[in-house]
């Protein structure tokens, strides 16, 4: 596509339950980031992936955080259990090695 | 590790007044800096980035000179303008093939008419 894409764009959901954010990268870029940014704060890192290389998951804040990308393209990252503090926007940026990074509009997460 | 230090904001400058937004760094290589932007309501995105020692990158009338001396990449503009009103953000990244950016906490600058 012409531009990083995530779905939804817009979650709600209780504490407690699981939840999945979908990241489309642009096409032919190797390299994915997922960050969460929460309400006043800056960019957190959670997890990179550059191409066949084993993730960099050394952000993610517990075990309840996990992300794969299938095939090298549409990357997803889950939530299980959420908790309140969980709510932020939560931010996935693809690159070609360029260092420039394309960043997608974001999904924002409300654990109620 | 590597890191990105801003001066915090929020920063709240009359139109036409001169911007100054401090960036100093950390980085164990030689990194790339970067200053990315928000705009409400927006997803961020590249406003300039310099890869070198003494580079300047510039764009949209925002200047950001790589100085190695003193480990900053501070961001100027002559006269801001209501526009510009936004979060902006330093990054770095080290040289190399493994690219993750460090940064920054962001500074959010709004203007005035």
């Amino acid at each position: 596509g012409a531009g990083v894409s995530q779905s939804p764009s817009n979650k709600v959901t209780e504490k407690g339950k699981d939840v999945e954010l979908r990241c489309d990268p642009i096409s032919g870029h190797t390299a994915l980031y997922w960050y969460r940014q929460s309400l006043g704060q800056g960019l957190e890192f959670l997890i990179y992936f550059q191409g066949n290389s084993a993730p960099d998951k050394s952000g993610l804040p517990s075990d309840r955080f996990s992300a794969e990308r299938t095939g090298g393209s549409v990357s997803t990252l889950t939530i299980q259990r959420t908790q309140q503090e969980d709510s932020a926007v939560y931010l996935c940026a693809s690159t070609l090695g360029q260092e420039t990074q394309y960043f997608g509009p974001g999904t924002r997460l409300l654990v109620l | 590790g590597d890191s990105v230090t801003q001066m915090e904001g929020p920063v709240t400058l009359s139109e036409e007044a001169f911007l100054t937004i401090n960036c100093t760094y950390t980085a164990t290589g030689y990194p790339s800096l970067f200053w990315y932007v928000q705009y409400p309501g927006e997803g961020l995105q590249l406003l300039l980035k310099a890869t070198k020692a003494d580079d300047k990158g510039s764009n949209k009338g925002f200047e950001a000179t790589y100085r190695k001396e003193t480990t900053s990449f501070h961001l100027e503009k002559g006269s801001v303008q209501v526009s510009d009103s936004a979060v902006y953000f330093c990054a770095l990244t080290l040289s190399g093939g493994y690219q993750k950016v460090t940064f920054g906490t962001g500074t959010k600058l709004q203007v005035i008419p």
